[in-house]
């Protein structure tokens, strides 16, 4: 059953912690993104990744940490330094070349303790 | 920054009923696309309609692109209940280097009374 799969669904911040986010995909995709939403917003691009062991910051890249080691995985790590992290976290890829279309996981919500 | 504006807000329609959402855009694109999420969910792309063509039909979808008023449309057909959900409009623009760069707009939020 090919997709993306985010974990975990619920997460909670304590006061000056840093936390990891897990993003998989099997479906051999090369580009893999992060994104964040607020309530009643859109999506605000955080970081992106064209190919292994490389990626790009966003429009909202500080107080956020991704690497990308592997082709099928993503990790956001929200760091202290991002002061108002509660938002719904959603990863999402593409194939590199004809990366149009966007397929999402089922996304993290954070909240802050 | 945010490309793509939707209007309106919110739409509540009653069931079979037809409902009408708008995106408009400030710069020039390449492609738009339109995504669907449900409550708590992540997106579902939709359909994608390029720079040069005015019209495309998927299913119960149907989407117009008008570049020269920098908006959009997307037409769902005899709703159901069961298309409740936020659609977002996504400007796409390919940049220098073959980099491409996919802007959302915030979203209509489409409610279908049974």
């Amino acid at each position: 059953d090919g997709g993306i799969t985010q974990s975990p669904k619920y997460l909670f911040r304590k006061e000056g912690q840093n936390v990891t986010l897990s993003c998989e995909q099997n479906l051999n995709h090369d580009a893999m993104y992060w994104y964040r939403q607020d309530p009643g917003q859109g999506l605000r691009l955080i970081y992106y990744s064209q190919i292994v062991n490389d990626f790009q910051k966003g429009d909202i890249a500080e107080g956020y940490s991704v690497s990308r080691e592997k082709k099928e995985s993503f990790p956001l790590t929200v760091t202290s330094a991002q002061k108002n992290p509660t938002a719904f976290y959603l990863c999402a890829s593409s194939w590199q070349g004809t990366n149009e279309k966007l397929f999402f996981g089922s996304g993290t919500q954070l909240s802050v303790l | 920054s945010q490309q793509g504006e939707e209007d309106p807000q919110a739409l509540s329609i009653q069931e079979g009923e037809n409902a009408t959402m708008n995106c408009s855009y400030k710069t020039s694109i390449n492609n738009l696309q339109w995504y669907r999420q449900n409550s708590g969910r992540g997106l579902v792309h939709l359909i994608l309609i390029r720079s040069n063509e005015r019209e495309k039909h998927s299913g119960r979808l149907r989407v117009t692109l008008d570049t020269s008023k920098k908006s959009s449309s997307l037409l769902i057909t005899a709703s159901r209940a069961a298309d409740t959900a936020s659609y977002f409009c996504a400007t796409g623009i390919y940049s220098g280097a073959g980099s491409y760069q996919l802007t959302f707009g915030k979203g209509t939020k489409l409610s279908v009374i049974p």
